[in-house]
């Protein structure tokens, strides 16, 4: 059976700070999918990345970066200079060979205080 | 416009009711989902359909049941609604030939509460 887990229930920051999201997921198939949405206040879920299992390569998008590690099973969200407007719940989410039926987290609450 | 759509967005109904979500989607998409999102659980996959002929349960289908009336559409009904399915649904759709691949895009959500 496919797991996720977002160890951090919570997380709160000031402004401009640096923050690492982590993401820990467990699965016997050999091909899946990584993905990373973030549900701002709104309630709306925004789709940020997808990433494949066989492409190890780390990616960076703006203020965003991702670290994807096999050997450890992780998909590490990092935000650099953290904004008021990054606060949200963030859901790490882990999809099977054809990246359908999505393993969702239980979601890391961020706060960004200024 | 928005490429996802739910109808309603809130609803107060009480136990024991026939309750009905709709999805519409103008991305021209061949799959869609419904999920449900319980706090500190995540989102929960109910049931999922990759064309109008083909229809699947997912992780917690029991007490729902789903109608794909069209590419565009798919609705979610909850025949008996009970206390514990009070939740925030979301309904999703994704393309095979999309880039990035069969990525899932969703709706706004509908907030349900049953009294």
């Amino acid at each position: 059976a496919q797991k996720v887990t977002q160890a951090q229930t919570e997380i709160s920051v000031v402004e401009k700070e640096d923050v690492t999201l982590d993401c820990v997921y467990e699965t016997r198939d050999t091909t899946y999918y990584l993905f990373w949405y973030k549900q701002p206040p709104s309630g709306e879920l925004v789709f940020l990345i997808r990433r494949n299992s066989f492409d190890e390569q780390n990616e960076i998008s703006g203020r965003y970066s991702w670290n994807f590690q096999k050997s450890t099973s992780s998909f590490n969200f990092t935000i650099t200079a953290s904004q008021v407007v990054d606060s949200a719940v963030y859901f790490c989410a882990l999809g099977e060979t054809s990246g359908s039926r999505l393993t969702f987290g239980e979601g890391t609450q961020l706060t960004v205080n200024p | 416009d928005a490429d996802v759509t739910q109808t309603p967005r809130n609803r107060i109904t009480k136990t024991g009711k026939r309750i009905m979500l709709e999805c519409s989607q103008t991305k021209g998409h061949d799959r869609m989902y419904w999920y449900r999102q319980d706090p500190g659980l995540g989102l929960r996959l109910i049931y999922y359909s990759f064309d109008v002929k083909d229809i699947n349960k997912g992780e917690i289908s029991d007490g729902y049941s789903v109608s794909r009336q069209a590419q565009a559409k798919f609705s979610l009904s909850l025949e008996s609604a009970i206390p514990n399915q009070t939740a925030l649904y979301f309904c999703a759709t994704s393309d095979l030939g999309g880039i990035p691949t069969d990525t899932q895009y969703f709706g706004p959500g509908t907030r349900l509460t049953v009294l």
